[in-house]
Order: C-alpha cells, then structure tokens, then sequence
C-alpha cells in the first residue's frame, strides 16, 4: 500500500527564517513520482515539484530546494529566507503514474509571522 | 500550460437538493479523470476515478448512488451530489490525465466548494 507521511502538522516561523518540511513515503512500486504542492487560503492546489523515483537529484528553484532520499524513502522541502506569502498549507503527494491516483499526505500547515 | 476548469467555484445548496458540478480540461484531451474531496482543515481524499466512455470507479466508502460522476467527453466529467445533506459540504476537486503526452502529467482544477444548508 502507498502512504505519505507529513508529521509537522502546522509549523510557525519568523519572515527570513529557513524551514524544512519533513515527508516520508511508503510504496512497494519502484517506479513511482513524488510531488509538492501548495494550497493558500484559496483553496487551488499550487504544484510545484514533481520527481520520479529514478531521478534523487536535490532541486533548487529560487528559494525553495528538495532532498529526495529513497534510502529513507523522503522527499524534504525547503524554504530559504521564508516570506509572508510562502504562508500556506503545503501536501506531499505519491502516485504510480499519471493515470493513477495521487495519494497525498495530511499536509503541513506553514504560518510565517512577518 | 495544460489548464483544468471547474464550474461553478462555489455553491450553496438545501438539504435535500442535487448539485451538479462539472470539470474540463480546456486545451488538452483527458483520458482519466479523478474527484477528490477536502474537508476543512483535511487532507485531500480521492473519491472516484473516472475513465471518458466508462463507468466510474469508486473508493471504498463512496456512495456510488450518491456521487453520480459522468465522463462523457474527453474534454468533460461531471460529478453529481445527489440528495446533498449538510455532511456533503466540503471542498471538491477534479484533476485530469493529459492522454497526449507520454511524460507524467496531471493537472488539478481550482476546486467546488460545496455549502449544504
């Protein structure tokens, strides 16, 4: 069975701070794609990575970076220097393939105090 | 990019009512359809699988009676709430499965949300 795991339910930090959300993943599959999401007050779901399970490079877009590490089956997510509007809820998601179910974790709810 | 669209964004129904709630994928052909359903503070949790031509596939716990889901088009699925009860509220939402492509590619739509008085 799939499962994503996001312990930090809600996380709290001062505008600039860095923070990492932690997700562990559970599949028997060896192909599989991870994904990131954000989901502001608004509702819309926000992607904003995907990797599959043969690439483990660490990504970089602007301010936010991922470590994927199948040796610990997580995919962590960073935010460098956080900004009020980074304040959002934030989904660790898993699925097999694009015509398969996205099994998503409970999200972590990332408040970031100006 | 491939853009997915849900109408409408936000209904208020009564107790007792159906409420129809549709999903395109408006530049892209979608082979596969999914419907998720959020409730406040919840994580996303699928409730259907629809494939364009074919009879839905529900999670366990879904109420197929209920939940009339419709994927008559490539271009277009349909969920209806039938006999909507106040524990129907919640956040609704589709995503797509870009047929076209042979890289993974699945697109969300901005969401339903769904108010049942």
């Amino acid at each position: 069975a799939q499962k994503v795991t996001q312990a930090q339910t809600e996380i709290s930090v001062v505008e600039k701070e860095d923070v990492t959300l932690d997700c562990v993943y559970e599949t028997r599959d060896t192909t599989y794609y991870l994904f990131w999401y954000k989901q502001p007050p608004s509702g819309e779901l926000v992607f904003l990575i995907r990797r599959n399970s043969f690439d483990e490079q660490n990504e970089i877009s602007g301010r936010y970076s991922w470590n994927f590490q199948k040796s610990t089956s997580s995919f962590n997510f960073t935010i460098t220097a956080s900004q009020v509007v980074d304040s959002a809820v934030y989904f660790c998601a898993l699925t097999r393939n694009r015509d398969d179910k996205i099994i998503f974790g409970k999200g972590t709810r990332l408040h970031i105090l100006p | 990019g491939a853009v997915v669209s849900q109408h409408p964004s936000w209904v208020i129904c009564k107790s007792g009512t159906s409420v129809k709630i549709e999903c395109r994928s408006l530049d892209f052909q979608a082979t596969t359809m999914f419907w998720y359903r959020q409730f406040p503070k919840q994580s996303l949790m699928l409730m259907a699988t629809s494939n364009e031509g074919s009879k839905a596939t529900y999670e366990q716990g879904v109420e197929k009676d209920k939940f009339l889901i419709n994927h008559a088009s490539l271009t277009l699925s349909t969920l209806t709430v039938t006999s909507a009860h106040p524990e129907d509220s919640s956040f609704y939402i589709c995503s797509a499965s870009n047929g076209d492509t042979s890289s993974y590619e699945q697109y969300f739509g901005p969401g339903t949300r769904l108010t049942v008085t």
